[in-house]
């Protein structure tokens, strides 16, 4: 059974501050995305990466995936309070990619 | 552009009753169907997907079934509720080859 492990599971900031939030597995996934997700509402993609040391950055935020695509890292320069949510990263089975599997999510809060 | 409908937003059940989840995509076609259910501020549990008309992958063994009757549609029944079905149900699409995923709003459902 493929399981991602997310890390923290809970991150309290202050405005301003930067922070990284950790996507782990012993599995290795043919994709991985992040989600950000809002209470009540469905999760919203945020990236996809695919190739093993891929960057991807968008605007504050910085995707990394792992050189053996089993882990990945999604680093927040200078958060705003508009970051706050749950962020769940998901992989893609290696052999199986129609099938997904979800880490535990990390909530964050960015205080003003 | 592709849409996904989930309906109900919310709904209460007593225990012992049946359910019925409807999900449609709009503006695609032939595309993966998902549902998952999530615990409070935690990641999601796969319970079905489906790669076309009529086939349909169970994940986890439950009193839930679900049916792809159309291709742009899917959905999720039970015919007797249990407690432990409350949660936060969610319907997702992909692009064949396992693409990310598009998720609805959910539905919440509590079960009296």
């Amino acid at each position: 059974t493929q399981l991602l492990e997310q890390s923290p599971q809970f991150l309290s900031i202050q405005e301003g501050e930067n922070l990284t939030v950790y996507c782990n597995s012993s599995s290795v996934f043919s994709s991985l995305q992040w989600y950000r997700q809002e209470p009540g509402e469905g999760p919203v993609l945020l990236v996809t990466v695919v190739t093993g040391g891929e960057v991807k950055k968008l605007k504050r935020l910085t995707f990394q995936f792992g050189d053996a695509r089993k882990d990945s890292s999604l680093h927040i320069t200078a958060a705003q309070p508009g970051d706050t949510g749950l962020y769940l990263c998901a992989g893609a089975g290696r052999y199986n990619f129609n099938k997904f599997y979800f880490g535990s999510g990390t909530k964050l809060n960015v205080k003003p | 552009s592709q849409t996904i409908h989930q309906w109900p937003a919310t709904l209460v059940q007593p225990v012992g009753s049946p359910l019925s989840l409807e999900c449609t995509v709009e503006g695609t076609s032939n595309p993966n169907l998902y549902w998952y259910r999530q615990a409070a501020g935690r990641g999601l549990q796969l319970l079905f997907y489906s790669v076309g008309i009529g086939q349909i992958s169970s994940e986890v063994p439950q009193n839930l079934s679900a049916s792809r009757p159309q291709d742009r549609q899917f959905i999720l029944s039970s015919k007797k509720l249990l407690l432990s079905d409350s949660g936060f149900y969610l319907c997702a699409w992909s692009d064949r080859g396992g693409q990310p995923q598009h998720f609805g709003d959910g539905t919440r459902l509590s079960i009296l």
